[in-house]
């Protein structure tokens, strides 16, 4: 199952902050975050690998929570640059492959205005 | 110094006709992904490479078959396109069996007549 996000859509003034939300139904052993601005591919934000983790990328961070199976990120000051779609991802071991293939959630649109 | 390449950037095909997407790396990757995604959703996994193994999705339609002919590229064949399979199709890559970042490629938009 695809992890849900929440909200679904959020704008915001410059300067003002947010959290965006993402959960899973299954166990998440990783969470990624990405931004999609339209038109482009997804850049990679930040991987959290461990539960309780948190990390920073410049004015955005995450926080992992393993056992609640919840990630959250984290704008604050918000710059018209983060205008765009945000995704949580979570990976899946792919037993026949040993390696791991990504489940993106539903995604946040957000909108960053002057 | 791009690192994932897609070619074309765009493709018009008809109703029916074969096409085919390309990607390449320079980044030497042993796993390779290909993404579907539509207007206002998430990209949504087709299939993937390690190395020369395929694995395919339990949902992805018969109508889609991937070549990964050697370690630096990788295809796209719609065999039969249908209107419902107009979206963009991303590419991207992974070194390895960790749980590291994938790197994506610009993608590949297709528009279908």
């Amino acid at each position: 199952q695809q992890p849900v996000q929440s909200p679904q859509a959020v704008i915001l003034r410059e300067g003002e902050d947010a959290v965006i939300n993402c959960s899973s139904s299954k166990a998440l052993y990783s969470v990624h975050w990405y931004r999609q601005k339209h038109g482009e591919a997804p850049v990679f934000l930040m991987i959290l690998l461990k539960g309780g983790e948190q990390k920073g990328h410049e004015k955005i961070s995450a926080s992992f929570n393993e056992k609640k199976q919840q990630s959250s990120l984290y704008l604050t000051a918000s710059q018209l640059s983060y205008s765009g779609t945000y995704f949580c991802g979570t990976a899946r071991n792919v037993t026949t492959s040993g390696t791991y293939k990504y489940i993106f959630g539903t995604g946040t649109r957000l909108k960053v205005l002057a | 110094d791009a690192m994932v390449i897609q070619n074309p950037r765009y493709q018009v095909t008809q109703f029916g006709k074969p096409v085919t997407l390309s990607c390449s790396q320079t980044l030497n990757h042993n796993v390779m992904y290909w993404y579907q995604q539509k207007s206002s959703q998430a990209p949504k996994l087709l299939f993937h490479y390690y190395d020369k193994d395929f694995n395919n999705e339990a949902d992805t339609p018969d109508n889609f078959q991937s070549r990964r002919p050697n370690t630096s590229f990788c295809f796209l064949d719609i065999r039969s396109p249908g209107l419902g399979d107009a979206a963009m199709y991303l590419c991207a890559t992974k070194g390895g069996k960790r749980q590291e970042t994938q790197y994506f490629g610009p993608g590949t938009r297709l528009l279908v007549l």
